[in-house]
């Protein structure tokens, strides 16, 4: 079956360190990858996705994602994080070419950030 | 901001009530998806609707309905609401039926009391 894993719940990581949220995918096929993410009370902004091409996507908000077909990842990253960046973050992937688009979510990861 | 528009941001209701949440795709978008997310169910796939047809269904409860008019724009009706049913619901849209960017609404907070 399809899924979405993000295996940390809760990362903390200090104001100007770098960071990088882990995300694994299970698909038959090719999936389109996206994170997303969602400030307290607010909805699910769109960072970054992957289609295809290069590996090597660029985002909003200075993130990028590498995709990885040889790990099933989909890593995020970021040199040097901001107090703002705190936030929850999903990682989501849909079938390519599927007849239904839905996303499946990963259960997502909690960032806080220490000044 | 997404250009999806959820309308109402906050609802408060009693339970057994019956309640519609209304959702604006972008514009020229023909797909719209509704998904649940509370604290221990996480972000749930609800339903999704292609230029005014069901295309895929979810974890969607019977209680649960949509649908998608000519213009495009979507209702979900929750009824005979229960404390469970208490989540904050986001309406998402693309352009197609598959593979293309989806992008979210701000979501309706619903609380059941």
């Amino acid at each position: 079956a399809q899924s979405v894993t993000q295996p940390d719940i809760h990362i903390t990581v200090s104001e100007g360190a770098s960071l990088e949220l882990r995300c694994n995918y299970s698909y038959g096929a090719t999936p389109y990858l996206f994170w997303y993410v969602q400030s307290p009370g607010q909805g699910l902004q769109l960072l970054l996705k992957y289609f295809s091409g290069d590996t090597l996507v660029q985002g909003i908000k200075g993130f990028e994602a590498e995709f990885k077909r040889s790990q099933s990842s989909f890593n995020l990253r970021k040199p040097s994080v901001h107090w703002s960046d705190a936030a929850e973050y999903f990682c989501a992937g849909v079938n390519y070419g599927g007849s239904q688009g839905n996303l499946i979510f990963g259960k997502g990861t909690k960032l806080s950030v220490k000044p | 901001d997404s250009g999806v528009t959820q309308t109402p941001k906050h609802l408060i209701t009693a339970t057994g009530q019956r309640v519609t949440l209304r959702c604006s795709p972008r514009s020229g978008d023909l797909s719209v998806y509704w998904y649940q997310q509370s604290l221990d169910q996480g972000l749930q796939f609800l339903i999704q609707y292609y230029n005014g047809e069901e295309r895929a269904k979810g974890n969607i409860l019977e209680r649960f309905s949509a649908q998608q008019f000519p213009d495009l724009h979507s209702e979900l009706n929750l009824s005979s609401l229960e404390l469970g049913d208490s989540a904050l619901y986001f309406c998402a849209s693309s352009a197609g039926v598959s593979g293309n960017t989806i992008y979210f609404g701000e979501g309706s907070w619903l609380t059941v009391v």
